[in-house]
């Protein structure tokens, strides 16, 4: 089955980097998109980036653009998003999710909090 | 962007009863790229209903989705207990995918 773990959760200092990461597996991963995706506490979802898993081409929100960088590595079937500079804004549940051709975000990670707290 | 607005905020309805979601966008949504997801608190978001009307795979049929252009309509013919969470528009169709607001379905 299909199967999308994150990494646990993080606090950090303003100022600070965080690295999530999602392991996939139950199917092809190079067959799929993986977008990243978060939720402030109470607050509606918002889209931060996504990576073609095939070919490794990115592409980021405007909000995020130098901020966040989306990697993948084949061998062991894992996605990242890392975002730099964090201010307390960035406090959030982090999620990833898979996205197939002709479909769109059916399989999502449980979720990383990251906190942002001095 | 595409601003996705979802009507209304809270559904407070029965078990049983028939939930009409509503979500209308800022501009046309290209090719109706339009998702429905439903989510629980502390749960990732699920997918039930992409294309605007195409139901996501094991998704029951008592969710229905419909419209076109700049109005979609998610319909949940019956209600299951199960089914009282916050429901979330998506368009894809245009990027940055954008979402709504969100309309929470509570028991009465």
């Amino acid at each position: 089955q299909v199967q999308l773990v994150q990494s646990g959760a993080e606090v950090k200092k303003p100022g600070a980097s965080v690295k999530v990461s999602c392991k996939a597996s139950g199917y092809t991963f190079i067959d799929s998109y993986m977008y990243w995706l978060r939720q402030a506490p109470g607050q509606g979802l918002e889209w931060v980036g996504w990576i073609n898993l095939n070919s490794g081409d990115t592409k980021y929100a405007q909000k995020f653009q130098g901020r966040v960088t989306v990697t993948r590595d084949t061998s062991i079937t894992t996605a990242y998003m890392e975002l730099s500079s964090l201010i307390s804004d960035d406090t959030a549940v982090y999620y990833c999710a898979r996205r197939l051709s002709g479909c769109d975000l059916d399989f999502w990670g449980q979720g990383t909090l990251v906190t942002v707290s001095s | 962007e595409i601003v996705l607005t979802q009507s209304p905020g809270t559904l407070s309805l029965s078990p049983g009863e028939r939930a009409t979601l509503s979500c209308r966008a800022s501009q046309s949504v290209k090719n109706n790229y339009l998702a429905w997801y439903q989510q629980k608190p502390g749960q990732a978001p699920r997918l039930l209903i992409y294309g605007a009307s195409s139901r996501a795979t094991g998704i029951p049929d008592r969710f229905s989705g419909s419209g076109s252009g700049t109005d979609f309509t998610l319909t949940i013919s019956r209600l299951e207990p199960e089914d009282f969470a916050v429901y979330y528009c998506q368009q894809y169709g245009i990027s940055p995918r954008t979402f709504g607001q969100g309309t929470k379905v509570e028991i009465k």
